[in-house]
């Protein structure tokens, strides 16, 4: 079955960059995201990557996507406390059905 | 634009009581998904909705849960009989289409059975 994992957690102090690590099984997801949870909210999407792309950048996030590993990264630049939240790591299979596949979560700590 | 709404935000119940989780996605959104997150782990979908049909409801146990989305834009999900396992946060997501459209997330509702 499918099956995503990350590392459970990861601490970083304020202005370094903090990467956070996935990876899949399913050869076939054609969609990879990355959500951020704050505690007690729901989930806000960061961003996504297309399978056929080896990278993509927005602002201060940089995935990047080893298609034949099967792994995905998320590295952020100049972390700040705020970013501290749980980071969740998704694929969207090439099937009728649309539904995410999360991974467990890491959770991120910032220390100033 | 105004974002997933659910209701109640929290609800605790005993075991094998019934409870329900309603859900009101973003307008002109065709597809509603609903989550289930156990804490610690990441959620994992129940049901999805396309339009008013039922998509994917393979990991619904369905002999307690059950979900419906009657004109194809709000949706009620019900658990009945409650077990203890049952506790955790119930998220609903919709997305425009069916393709492989953001999915936006409403604040779930946490649910604890005594």
């Amino acid at each position: 079955g499918e099956d995503v994992e990350q590392s459970l957690f990861l601490s970083v102090r304020e202005g370094d960059s903090s990467v956070i690590n996935c990876t899949y099984t399913d050869s076939s997801s054609t969609y990879l995201y990355w959500y951020k949870q704050e505690p007690g909210a729901g989930l806000q999407l960061l961003t996504y990557i297309f399978s056929n792309m080896d990278m993509k950048q927005d602002q201060r996030l940089t995935v990047l996507l080893n298609k034949k590993d099967k792994h995905l990264s998320l590295r952020i630049a100049d972390t700040q406390t705020g970013d501290s939240a749980i980071y969740f790591c998704a694929e969207m299979e090439d099937q009728a059905g649309t539904a995410l596949i999360f991974g467990k979560g890491t959770t991120l700590s910032v220390s100033s | 634009e105004a974002g997933v709404a659910q209701s109640p935000r929290y609800k605790i119940i005993e075991k094998r009581q019934s409870v329900a989780f309603w859900c009101n996605p973003i307008s002109g959104h065709a597809t509603l998904y609903w989550y289930q997150q156990i804490l610690g782990q990441g959620p994992k979908l129940l049901i999805q909705f396309q339009n008013n049909g039922v998509v994917d409801d393979s990991q619904l146990p369905k002999d307690r849960f059950s979900a419906e989305r009657l004109k194809g834009v709000d949706s009620t999900l019900k658990i009945q009989p409650a077990k203890l396992e049952d506790s955790a946060v119930y998220l609903c997501a919709s997305s425009l289409g069916s393709g492989p459209d953001t999915q936006y997330f409403g604040p779930g509702t946490r649910l604890t059975v005594l």
